[in-house]
């Protein structure tokens, strides 16, 4: 266990469906980060949070829309997507200040299928 | 912005045999090369790292080699065995101190398998 938990692991949903994915960390991080994981492509930086800042990738679609209420809460909101955002995505938080961070430690993902 | 290439895709050794993975990377201010293994269903974790002041760095049957000249560096596994099976990433970033980087830029992974 690296601290850092997702749930849910697996989630299937129709492109109509609103959902929601979680992410918690018990390690006193002050950054928290959603990345997607598609197959034979790089890890994608969706969104960070931190106390510094909210960096919003301008590349991700709307239908994606993050909520981080606290330090150790991140959460993703998922609504009308589309099969090709079907991926893993990781949950990671390190420490930050000013711009820079330490060791990320990843979650284990949440695998969602857009049926 | 940084650019990470990664070869090959996937790479299949035999058990006690070496296997050896290459990073390429485009922005010269680029200072920190993590490596991170992920196993399947895991997130990737963090197995070992180099930064620019030097050329190599070893734990255990791991190594990492970079090369500042030429933009590359490379994770040597040697005496591989099964539980060595996972994909593995290569990432760069710039700004480091201490024990703090810049953003992250990954390669596309590594697929390892290691026949017993």
């Amino acid at each position: 266990e690296t601290g850092v938990t997702q749930t849910p692991r697996h989630l299937v949903m129709g492109m109509t469906n609103k959902k929601s994915l979680k992410c918690e960390q018990h390690l006193g991080h002050n950054a928290m980060y959603w990345y997607k994981q598609s197959a034979k492509k790089p890890l994608e930086l969706m969104f960070v949070y931190s106390l510094e800042e909210r960096v919003e990738n301008n590349s991700v679609p709307s239908r994606f829309s993050p909520e981080c209420p606290n330090s150790s809460h991140l959460f993703l909101h998922l609504h009308t997507l589309q099969p090709e955002d079907s991926a893993l995505y990781l949950c990671a938080s390190s420490h930050q200040y000013r711009g820079l961070r330490t060791e990320a430690f990843f979650g284990q993902g949440t695998r969602l299928t857009v049926v | 912005g940084e650019n990470v290439e990664q070869h090959p895709s996937t790479l299949s050794v035999q058990e006690g045999d070496s296997a050896v993975i290459k990073c390429t990377y485009s922005d010269s201010a680029s200072n920190y090369f993590p490596w991170y293994k992920q196993e399947l269903g895991k997130g990737p974790q963090l197995i070992i790292d180099i930064r620019s002041n030097v050329g190599e760095k070893k734990d255990q049957r791991i190594a990492v080699t970079l090369n500042k000249t030429a933009k590359h560096f490379s994770l040597h596994i040697t005496e591989t065995q099964p539980e060595d099976s996972a994909v593995y990433f290569c990432a760069a970033a710039a700004n480091a101190g201490g024990t703090s980087y810049g953003k992250l830029t990954f390669g596309q992974g590594t697929i390892l398998t290691v026949h017993p």
